[in-house]
């Protein structure tokens, strides 16, 4: 059965302070890695897709990284609008497009 | 374009009564998906359709829940009778069909409480 794990489960940081974000998975055959941001009272927005170890994305801020066994979105200099949800979700073998998420990682930026 | 569109946005009813929830997907897209989302559980996988053909029901929890797509446009989830447990926030998405890894885009949710 697919496995999803985010850590830490809550971080608070300083505005400027850089941090990393964690998303370890088990899946057989990965097929895609995909994180999304949530603010409260919103559905998940799309952020990044990491196919295979070794491919990095970029958005303003924030870089997700990808191995054989986790990912890591790395917030470089975080401001308060940055705070948010970060889920990260897996797309297995069992079923063209569906996807497994892990619990997220709430994220809060003080300024 | 527009996003996906979900009605109601917040459904308070009480325990017992049917619930009917809605979803328009993005025009052009092939694939929709519901699902539930609790502090418990986190975001959990209902049941997902490909051109209005229902594909996998296995996150369905129990006979209470139906859900269909009349057409490309439509799509509903009924719970029917509801129960306290089933309070949550139900979300919708849609994606294209072209290769496996299109992202899922989703709607802003229903906020569901049963009483």
């Amino acid at each position: 059965e697919d496995q999803v794990t985010q850590s830490p489960e809550a971080l608070r940081l300083q505005e400027g302070e850089s941090s990393s974000l964690n998303c370890s998975y088990t899946v057989s055959g990965l097929r895609g890695l995909f994180w999304y941001r949530q603010d409260p009272g919103k559905g998940p927005e799309f952020l990044f897709t990491l196919y295979s170890a070794g491919e990095e994305k970029e958005k303003e801020r924030l870089k997700a990284t990808l191995t054989k066994k986790e990912s890591f979105l790395h917030i470089t200099a975080p401001k308060p609008e940055d705070s948010a949800t970060y889920l990260c979700a897996v797309q297995g073998p069992q079923g063209a497009q569906k996807l497994v998420f892990g619990q997220g990682t709430r994220l809060t930026i003080n300024p | 374009d527009a996003g996906v569109i979900q009605s109601p946005r917040h459904e308070v009813t009480e325990m017992g009564q049917e619930v009917t929830l809605r979803c328009k997907p993005i025009s052009g897209h092939d694939y929709l998906f519901w699902y539930r989302q609790t502090m418990m559980r986190g975001l959990e996988l209902l049941i997902y359709f490909n051109n209005n053909v229902p594909i996998d029901d296995s996150g369905m929890p129990e006979d209470r829940f139906s859900a269909k797509m009349p057409n490309a446009s439509f799509s509903t989830l009924k719970i029917q009778p509801s129960e306290p447990r089933d309070s949550a926030v139900y979300f919708c998405a849609s994606s294209r069909a072209q290769g496996v890894r299109q992202p899922q885009h989703f709607g802003d949710g229903t906020r569901l409480s049963i009483l």
